[in-house]
C-alpha cells in the first residue's frame, strides 16, 4: 500500500464546475499536508497547506483535512482553464523529507 | 513568498559528457536542499538531500558518483550527472526548504534533461 495515495485521472470538467480532488494516507503519524499543482514540464507550486482538521479555504480553494479518516481533499470551485494541471498530494515523512501521491490529473474543457 | 532558481531549464547533451544544473534560493537561505528525479506521468522521486557544508545523503538505489551532489553556500546547490547516458534523460528538479515554516518547500521550475 502506497503511504499517499490518489486517483490518477485524468478527471475532465467543464469550466465553471467545481472540482474535488481526493486523497488517502496511510500513516497517522504524517503531520502536515500540502497540495501543489504541478503544470507540464514545470516544477510543483504550492496551493495550500493544513495541519488541523477541518476545512482552510484560499480564494477558490478549499482543503479539507480528515485525520480520522486519513483522507485530504482539495475543492475547486468555478473551474478555469488554466486550473488544468496535474494536483499532488504531499506530506512531510521523517528526516523532513516530503511524501507525494502519484497525482491527479485535471482537464478543464471550455 | 520564497523563489528557487533552477538553471538550465532544458540541455541536450552527447552520450558519455556531464551536465550541470543548479539551484538557487533567491530571497530566503535554504539549509536543506532537496534534488528530484520525475518520469512521464509520474510522481517525483527524491533521489538526495543536501545540506549546506556538509556531503549529500542519497536515497536507496542512486549513484553517488553519477549525481554529484554539492551545496556549498546557503543559496547554491549543485546536481551534476557525469558521464550521462540516454537512460539518464529526465525531468530533473530541486526543492528548498526555508528556514521559516515546516510546510516551506519551494521547487524549482525543472530541468529537461536529453541524453542523445
Amino acid at each position: 500500500q502506497k503511504e499517499v495515495e490518489q486517483d490518477p485521472g485524468p478527471l475532465s470538467v467543464p469550466e465553471g464546475a467545481i472540482v474535488s480532488l481526493n486523497c488517502t494516507y496511510s500513516n497517522s503519524a504524517f503531520q502536515y499536508f500540502m497540495w501543489y499543482r504541478q503544470y507540464s514540464r514545470k516544477g510543483p507550486e504550492l496551493l495550500m497547506y493544513t495541519y488541523s482538521s477541518g476545512n482552510k479555504e484560499d480564494g477558490r480553494f478549499t482543503a479539507q483535512l480528515n485525520r480520522a479518516s486519513q483522507y485530504i481533499s482539495l475543492l475547486i470551485r468555478d473551474s478555469k482553464l488554466s486550473d488544468s494541471a496535474t494536483y499532488l498530494c504531499v506530506t512531510n515523512g521523517g528526516f523532513q523529507k516530503l511524501v507525494f501521491g502519484t497525482g491527479t490529473r485535471l482537464l478543464v474543457s471550455p | 513568498g520564497a523563489v528557487v532558481s533552477q538553471h538550465p531549464s532544458r540541455v541536450i547533451c552527447k552520450s558519455g559528457t556531464s551536465v550541470k544544473i543548479e539551484c538557487r534560493s533567491l530571497d530566503f537561505q535554504a539549509t536543506t536542499m532537496f534534488w528530484y528525479r520525475q518520469f512521464p506521468k509520474q510522481s517525483l522521486m527524491l533521489m538526495a538531500t543536501s545540506n549546506e557544508g556538509s556531503k549529500a545523503t542519497y536515497e536507496q538505489g542512486v549513484e553517488k558518483d553519477k549525481f554529484l551532489i554539492n551545496h556549498a553556500s546557503l543559496t547554491l546547490s549543485t546536481l551534476t550527472v557525469t558521464s550521462a547516458h540516454p537512460e539518464d534523460s529526465s525531468f530533473y528538479i530541486c526543492s528548498a526548504r526555508d528556514r521559516g515554516p515546516r510546510w516551506g518547500y519551494t521547487f524549482g521550475s525543472g530541468t529537461r534533461l536529453t541524453v542523445v
